[in-house]
C-alpha cells in the first residue's frame, strides 16, 4: 500500500516571499502520478500541479514549480512571490496507474498563510 | 465541458436518521467516479468507486453505501447516520488516462448531532 506523507502541518511565509511545501511517499510502483491540491477556505479542491513518474522533468506552472526526486521519493512544491490568494490547504496525492480504478492516496496537508 | 454537481451544500441531521447524497457529471460518459470524506483538520479518505452503473466498490467498511444507478449519477447513503459520520464530503471524477487527473465536486459538509 502507498503512503504520503507531509511532514508540516502548518507554514506561513510573506508576501512575495517563496515558500517549499515537502511531501514524501513510499510505493513499490515504479510508473504513477504525484499532484499537489489546493483547498483554500471555501473547500474547492484545486488541481496546482502534477507530476508522471516516468518524466525527469520536474513540472511547472506559472508560480508553482516541484521537485521531484525519485530515488529519494520526495515531491516537494515551490510557490514563488507568494499571494494572499495562495492560502490555502495544500494537500499532496499519489495515484497508481491502474487503469479503471484511479485512486489518490493523500497526505494528512500543509496549512498555508500567506501574510499581507 | 465537463462539469461535476454535487448537492446538498450543507447538511444537518440528527443521529440515526437516513442519508442522501448526489453527485452528477455532465459533459462526459462513462466517467469513474468516487467518493471521498475529510474529517476535521485531516487528509481525503477514500470511500467508494464506481466504473460503471451497478459497480461499487467499497475501500472502508462502514455505516455507509453508495449506489450509481445512472452512468452520470453517483449516490452516497446511510440507513442510519452515526456521529462519526459527520464530515466533508467529495465526489469526484477522473479526466482521463492521457491527462489523469480528478476533477472535483464542491463538497457537502455533514453534521450530525
Amino acid at each position: 500500500a502507498q503512503t504520503v506523507t507531509q511532514s508540516q502541518p502548518e507554514m506561513s511565509v510573506q508576501e512575495a516571499e517563496t515558500v517549499t511545501l515537502s511531501c514524501t511517499y513510499d510505493t513499490s510502483e515504479n510508473n504513477y502520478y504525484l499532484f499537489w491540491y489546493k483547498q483554500p477556505p471555501s473547500r474547492q479542491m484545486i488541481l496546482v500541479i502534477r507530476q508522471e513518474a516516468y518524466k525527469q522533468q520536474n513540472a511547472t506552472e506559472n508560480r508553482f514549480s516541484v521537485n521531484f526526486q525519485k530515488a529519494a521519493k520526495s515531491f516537494s512544491l515551490k510557490i514563488s512571490d507568494s499571494q494572499l490568494g495562495d492560502t490555502a490547504m495544500y494537500f499532496c496525492a499519489f495515484m497508481k496507474i491502474n487503469f479503471g480504478n484511479e485512486k489518490l492516496t493523500f497526505g494528512t496537508g500543509t496549512r498555508l498563510t500567506i501574510i499581507p | 465541458s465537463q462539469t461535476i454537481h454535487q448537492w446538498p451544500a450543507t447538511l444537518v441531521q440528527p443521529v440515526g436518521s437516513p442519508l442522501s447524497l448526489e453527485c452528477t457529471v455532465e459533459g462526459t460518459s462513462n466517467p469513474n467516479l468516487y467518493w471521498y470524506r475529510q474529517a476535521a483538520g485531516r487528509g481525503l479518505q477514500l470511500l467508494f468507486y464506481s466504473v460503471g452503473i451497478g459497480q461499487i466498490s467499497s475501500e472502508v467498511p462502514q455505516n455507509l453505501s453508495a449506489s450509481r444507478p445512472q452512468d452520470r449519477q453517483f449516490i452516497l447513503s446511510s440507513k442510519k447516520l452515526l456521529l462519526s459520520d459527520s464530515g466533508f464530503y467529495l465526489c469526484a471524477w477522473v479526466e482521463g488516462f492521457v491527462t489523469p487527473g480528478y476533477t472535483f465536486g464542491s463538497g457537502t459538509r455533514l453534521t450530525v448531532v
